[in-house]
């Protein structure tokens, strides 16, 4: 099983559309979770931290389910600027350890 | 305030040849960290480095190398290029020793190209 495994897509949704990624990592000793958003080439940035309790910042909502090992986002409202790769990401291990990356679901979001 | 800086931006290399990479944190960053970008993948996580001590190294063969200077600005190596190493390679800074403490601020990259 790979760490951090993601659905590629691409998701393609129309404006105003609610779209949900999910994905699963391995190791259920990792503590940090978080989604990155990465537009076409250029460089990753952070979307927002994923907490254990949920968290919403804005549009953008993201769940951690520990017992199932996934998180999820959920945009709502897409808008054509949200067109990115969103990339899965969890640290490696417990403490202070490398962080992997998923390969990213890329989201298209049509006029 | 400057963000992560890396250079160059694009290099073409040839098989064998060694390349080296720059990259300067954010100021007041003292963590750097190297990642490997194929395309169509995430990031790879090559190395890390935190008040000039290795911290972490990914799954890359000795070929690949690294080290940080007292400014915290960070060199990536790479000896006898495959192919296979063509990708962007993103450096990333980040203000505390862990990765998973506080965000990772990523550079606009170094595009290699190998032929």
């Amino acid at each position: 099983r790979k760490e951090v495994e993601q659905d590629p897509g691409p998701f393609n949704v129309p404006e105003g559309a609610t779209v949900a990624f999910n994905c699963t990592y391995s190791n259920s000793a990792s503590q940090s979770f978080f989604w990155y958003r990465q537009d076409c080439r250029k460089e990753p940035k952070l979307l927002m931290s994923v907490y254990s309790s949920g968290n919403e910042d804005g549009r953008f909502t993201a769940q951690l389910n520990r017992a199932s090992q996934y998180i999820s986002l959920l945009i709502r409202d897409s808008k054509l600027s949200d067109s990115a790769t969103y990339l899965c990401v969890v640290n490696k291990y417990s403490g202070n350890t490398p962080l992997v990356f998923g390969k990213g679901t890329r989201l298209s979001v049509i006029a | 305030d400057a963000g992560v800086t890396q250079s160059p931006t694009h290099l073409i290399k040839t098989r064998g040849q060694q390349v080296t990479l720059r990259c300067s944190p954010i100021s007041g960053h003292k963590s750097v960290s190297w990642y490997q970008q194929v395309l169509g993948q995430g990031p790879q996580f090559i190395f890390q480095y935190y008040e000039k001590e290795e911290r972490g190294r990914g799954n890359f063969p000795d070929r690949f190398s690294a080290r940080q200077f007292p400014n915290y600005s960070s060199e990536l190596n790479v000896n006898a290029l495959l192919l296979g190493d063509s990708a962007l390679y993103l450096c990333a800074s980040s203000s505390e020793p862990g990765q998973g403490n506080s965000p990772l601020h990523f550079g606009n990259g170094t595009r290699l190209t190998v032929t």
